[in-house]
């Protein structure tokens, strides 16, 4: 059972690039989620999905957009990358829950480390 | 949202308890205490949550004062695989889970 697998795991990229995280997960899980980590700080929420076809901005969502087109995949893409954009990236996944079950612990990848030039 | 306060770090030997604390003086009735770890390089993993009573599971227990106000998540006998940053969220049913900076916990060997 793979969990959340992110691919790739390390890019370099120069200024005004655009690239595609990709984050898979064999759950079956109704959630999925981006964050990215900067040196020393927490995770924040860029964008988030509830469903296939669904998504939803987080806390830092400038720059990026987002697709969730299948129930097990949630991308990550950045149009025209910049300095500000270098970090880890993290994709996260959880289940729907049922009543007052609602408090589903999230799975996590590895991250993808993103440096932009 | 409600805010947790917890230390920046802690150390602890090896094979010893390890109890790390986190305050939520605003924390309001639907919210549950979630805690999560980050090993080096790793993403984050969950680790335990509750709402009003003591919870315990394979990786840890969770002790939460009566008046909710603050929790303790405590490792039974704590290894080098431990030493991690350990973050306590205030999250109300799915709700995105807010991180802060968390405690990192460095093991003594």
């Amino acid at each position: 059972n793979a969990g959340v697998t992110q691919t790739p795991k390390f890019r370099v990229l120069k200024t005004g690039q655009s690239m595609t995280l990709l984050c898979a997960q064999d759950m079956n899980h109704e959630y999925m989620y981006w964050y990215r980590q900067d040196p020393g700080m927490g995770l924040r929420l860029i964008h988030y999905s509830v469903g296939e076809g669904t998504t939803a901005k987080g806390e830092v969502p400038d720059g990026y957009n987002v697709s969730r087109l299948k129930k097990q995949n949630f991308l990550l893409g950045l149009e025209s990358a910049a300095p500000s954009q270098t970090s880890v990236y993290f994709c996260a996944s959880s289940p729907l829950g049922q009543g007052d079950h609602s408090n589903q612990p999230q799975h996590f990848g590895d991250g993808t480390r993103l440096s932009i030039l | 949202d409600a805010k947790t306060t917890q230390p920046n770090s802690m150390e602890s030997n090896e094979e010893e308890p390890v109890h790390l604390p986190c305050n939520h003086s605003t924390i309001s009735g639907t919210d549950y205490i979630h805690w999560y770890r980050q090993l080096p390089s790793q993403g984050p993993e969950y680790v335990i949550h509750g709402l009003t009573s003591n919870v315990n599971n394979r990786m840890a227990s969770l002790a939460i004062a009566e008046d909710r106000k603050s929790s303790t998540l405590i490792l039974h006998r704590a290894t080098l695989r431990d030493a991690a940053v350990y973050y306590c969220i205030l999250r109300r049913g799915n709700e995105k889970l807010t991180f802060g900076t968390g405690t990192r916990l460095t093991i003594i060997p």
